[in-house]
């Protein structure tokens, strides 16, 4: 069964002090991971999509990379804007493009 | 920039009345998607729709749930006998269809809460 899981669920950081969100999967045959951004109450916002490993998407401060197990959003200096929900979602089977998701990783810059 | 919208941004509503909610998809995209969100939980697919025919829906998506394209531009979810366990965030998504794995763009989402 298609699975993802991110970590940590929260993440508290100083604004400029910068760190790396995990987004872990198990998927049969991987046809792409998404990363959206979502602040509450509203949906999700579109930021990347990796297709293969060894792949990277960059950002502003984000930069998105993918390995054959795991996935990591990388956030440089970060500033208080950055405060959301960070979800990571793949492709599950079939032809329908559904997308499995994450529970997200929950992140607060502080000034 | 295009985007995908829904109304209304939130319904209440008694257990056991109907619910209509609607969205407007991005115009040029093909494929169109609901899923929920329940306070605290992961999104969850519901359903996914084509040329005018379900092509997909979850376990989730019972009899009581169903959707529709009325007209060229809106996308429409409607639950039948609203359930306690209903009250979620709904969003729904578009993709364009040129290629396998593009991107599903959300809208906003309606907050659907069930008294």
């Amino acid at each position: 069964e298609d699975q993802v899981t991110q970590s940590p669920e929260a993440l508290r950081l100083q604004e400029g002090e910068s760190s790396s969100l995990n987004c872990s999967y198990t998927v049969s045959g991987l046809r792409g991971l998404f990363w959206y951004r979502q602040d509450p109450g509203k949906g999700p916002e579109f930021l990347f999509t990796l297709y293969s490993a060894g792949e990277e998407k960059e950002k502003e401060r984000l930069k998105a990379t993918l390995t054959k197990k795991e996935s990591f959003l990388h956030i440089t200096a970060p500033k208080p804007e950055d405060s959301a929900t960070y979800l990571c979602a793949v492709l599950g089977a079939g032809n329908n493009r559904k997308l499995i998701w994450g529970l997200g990783t929950s992140l607060a810059v502080n000034p | 920039e295009p985007e995908v919208t829904q109304t209304p941004s939130h319904q209440v509503t008694q257990m056991g009345q109907e619910v209509i909610l609607r969205c407007v998809p991005i115009s040029n995209h093909l494929y169109f998607y609901w899923y929920r969100q329940i306070l605290g939980q992961k999104v969850e697919f519901l359903v996914s729709f084509y040329n005018n025919e379900i092509s997909e829906k979850s376990e989730i998506f019972d009899d009581q749930f169903s959707v529709e394209r009325p007209d060229g531009s809106n996308f429409t979810l409607k639950i039948r006998s609203t359930k306690l366990e209903d009250s979620a965030m709904y969003f729904c998504a578009s993709r364009l269809g040129q290629g396998s794995t593009d991107t599903q763009y959300f809208g906003p989402g309606t907050r659907l809460t069930v008294l």
